[in-house]
């Protein structure tokens, strides 16, 4: 149990353009989802907390504008990197969190590597 | 604000080795705390720990947590080289949603 999926698995995109990620919960529902980022051979750094029905949180340093979170339903939250450039190319993890009362914990997704040219 | 440290950050050993890895933190109203690893893609979940001086263990791997000195121990005996990867260790306060990361051990298992 607790699969979390994350779509694409790899992505190139030319600068300028904007991506969307997805990450589905598939066997339970999540009420929060994180999004990292994860530059090579560096830990991963959250970006913002996403909460089914409402405004994401972002992290200081974070552009909400160019990171846009959108979590429509307790199974799925999607990223959408706008107007990507060179510097956003990095590994995107995202991880869901079941409802409280549940095992409480989180649940990473198997990440997404964005590449942009 | 909550911090998470570990060393050593870079460790290579022999296949048979046993090597410790250390996580130390820091954080206001402590919940629990979490071991990773990560090969090449998303980190895989090792252990919890919420109180002190219980060991977990999962064959060859055991950890266990020190409230008092605010840090833990992740044990790998007799390495393989499958076992090369970043640990992560991560804390969780009671009032936070998310994890805070430690920046990772790196470990090769030479053959």
């Amino acid at each position: 149990g607790a699969v979390v999926s994350q779509h694409p698995s790899w992505v190139i995109c030319k600068s300028g353009t904007s991506v969307k990620i997805e990450c589905r919960s598939l066997d339970f529902q999540a009420t929060t989802m994180f999004w990292y980022r994860q530059f090579p051979k560096q830990s991963l750094m959250l970006m913002a907390t996403s909460n089914e029905g409402s405004k994401a949180t972002y992290e200081q340093g974070v552009e909400k504008d160019k990171f846009l979170i959108n979590h429509a339903s307790l199974t799925l939250s999607t990223l959408t990197v706008t107007s990507a450039h060179p510097e956003d190319s990095s590994f995107y993890i995202c991880s869901a969190r079941d409802l409280p009362g549940a095992t409480y914990e989180q649940y990473f997704g198997p990440g997404t590597r964005l590449t942009v040219t | 604000e909550d911090k998470v440290v570990q060393s050593p950050l870079s460790l290579v050993v022999h296949e048979g080795d046993t090597v410790t890895l250390n996580c130390s933190y820091e954080v206001t109203n402590f919940r629990s705390l979490l071991w990773y690893k990560q090969e090449k893609k998303a980190p895989t979940f090792l252990f919890m720990l919420t109180s002190s001086g219980i060991e977990k263990k999962s064959g060859r791997l055991s950890s266990i947590l020190d409230k008092k000195e605010l840090s833990s121990i992740l044990n790998i005996t007799a390495t393989q080289t499958g076992d090369s990867a970043i640990y992560l260790c991560a804390v969780k306060d009671n009032y936070g949603q998310n994890f805070v990361f430690g920046p990772g051990t790196r470990l090769s298992v030479l053959p």
